[in-house]
């Protein structure tokens, strides 16, 4: 049951913007877009939400196309430590669980 | 920065015996879960608890499977009878309200033999 596609893996340089695509087409409107990372086998780790708004904190940037169909995750400055599997995941609000996919593997290289 | 701690890291346990798995929230947290990802598998959802009662659960937490917070501080999850394919990473996660990003632990790696 994914709702979100995502490309299995990209390189992006250190010290650039790596800019990591998700497909959500059928999202409804109760549905937030949330992203979330795991570096090798620790647990995942929150990076942001949003709902249709772009929205920036200090791990990242989200931006949110107009019709909510897609959306870009953005590390401005990507470090070595930045290497993760990073998941799109999308929720309705107030649901409780998370529905991980495969995600995208990133790996930044020096 | 506050962290949800879990224990121990690695157990190693016989087929059809009974384990718990710990799990320290972030103290002001009312949200709890547990996931599990098999080695190379994707990360799944198996509890959610609120309000000292389950909130969710998928189809793989069976009657084998049962959360407690027994006080205010710790979240257990219980293996009655554990199987070869119970063999997993399990994580614990909290969070203070139920639509804001969850704080996942590291995990206990499960391996039943």
């Amino acid at each position: 049951d994914a709702k979100t596609t995502q490309p299995p893996s990209m390189d992006c340089a250190e010290g650039r913007a790596a800019n990591l695509p998700c497909n959500h087409s059928t999202i409804s409107g109760n549905e937030y877009v949330y992203w979330y990372r795991q570096i090798h086998s620790q647990g995942p780790q929150y990076i942001i939400h949003g709902l249709k708004n772009n929205e920036t904190n200090e791990m990242a940037s989200l931006i949110i196309t107009e019709d909510r169909k897609s959306s870009t995750l953005i590390l401005p400055h990507a470090t070595l430590r930045d290497t993760a599997v990073y998941y799109c995941i999308v929720r309705v609000y107030n649901d409780y669980k998370l529905s991980f996919g495969a995600g995208t593997t990133v790996t930044v290289r020096a | 920065e506050p962290e949800v701690t879990q224990t121990p890291s690695h157990q190693v346990t016989q087929m059809g015996q009974e384990v718990i798995l710990r799990c320290v929230p972030i103290s002001n947290h009312l949200y709890f879960y547990w996931y599990r990802q098999i080695l190379g598998q994707k990360v799944e959802f198996l509890v959610s608890f609120y309000n000292n009662e389950i909130s969710e659960k998928s189809e793989i937490f069976d009657d084998q499977f049962s959360v407690e917070r027994p006080d205010g501080s710790n979240f257990t999850l219980k293996i009655r009878s554990t199987k070869l394919e119970d063999s997993a990473m399990y994580f614990c996660a909290s969070s203070s309200t139920n639509n804001y990003g969850y704080t996942f632990g590291s995990g206990t790696r499960l391996t039943v033999v």
